[in-house]
């Protein structure tokens, strides 16, 4: 079982470019996240889907967009990258969204970087 | 939303215990999560606590007081693999995860 996976592993984009980042879990989860990691400020997230075909907006959901057509991906869309977009990228799932200890799961991150 | 402070850097001896503490602010409140993360990988789950009080597992117990707004990881017998970031996270009304900026640990010989 390959939990969750992401792709690319590393980019360095220049700045205006659009890019995709790839997630796919095979865990089934409902709910899967995307999260921006820069230092200093921890984990933030960016969007959310809490089932296939609904997304939400989380904390820095600017300059992003994501879709969630089926239960395994959930992409994430860069339409024009800026330098500050600059940052490690993680997808995360989890089994639902509720009360109980539902933890989420990391995939490996993309390092992405905007020249 | 939510404010997460825990301490920076810590730094401990092989054998030793070492107690990463988290307090937070929160608009609503849905457990509090402590996650572990290696240099360059990814975070992985450690603990849950929803209610107050205490949770062990193994080496790692984690402490709730969410009339305090605090909570605590304890880390006990400390090993060199033990040398990470500890992510302390809080769930809030809306199941939705706000992390801290994480506490990395050194372990020394």
């Amino acid at each position: 079982i390959a939990g969750i996976t992401q792709a690319p592993t590393s980019q360095i984009l220049a700045a205006g470019r659009r890019m995709t980042l790839r997630c796919t879990q095979d865990m089934r989860h409902n709910a899967m996240y995307w999260y921006r990691q820069d230092l200093g400020l921890g984990l933030r997230l960016i969007h959310y889907s809490n089932t296939a075909g609904t997304t939400g907006k989380g904390e820095v959901p600017d300059g992003y967009s994501v879709s969630r057509a089926n239960t395994d991906d959930f992409p994430l869309t860069l339409a024009s990258a800026v330098p500050s977009q600059t940052s490690v990228y993680f997808c995360a799932s989890s089994p639902y969204v509720g009360t109980g200890s539902s933890e989420q799961y990391f995939g490996p991150g993309t390092r992405l970087t905007v020249t | 939303g939510q404010n997460i402070d825990q301490p920076t850097e810590m730094t401990a001896t092989e054998g030793a215990i070492v107690q990463i503490n988290c307090t937070y602010q929160t608009s609503g409140f849905n457990g509090l999560f402590w996650y572990q993360q290696h240099a360059g990988e990814a975070p992985t789950f450690l603990s849950y606590n929803v209610l107050d009080g205490l949770e062990e597992k193994g080496r790692f117990s984690s402490f709730l007081s969410r009339s305090k707004g605090y909570s605590y990881l304890l880390l006990k017998e400390l090993q060199m693999k033990d040398s990470a970031s500890y992510l302390c996270a809080v769930r809030d009304s809306d199941y939705k995860l706000s992390f801290g900026a994480g506490t990395t640990v050194t372990v020394r010989a």
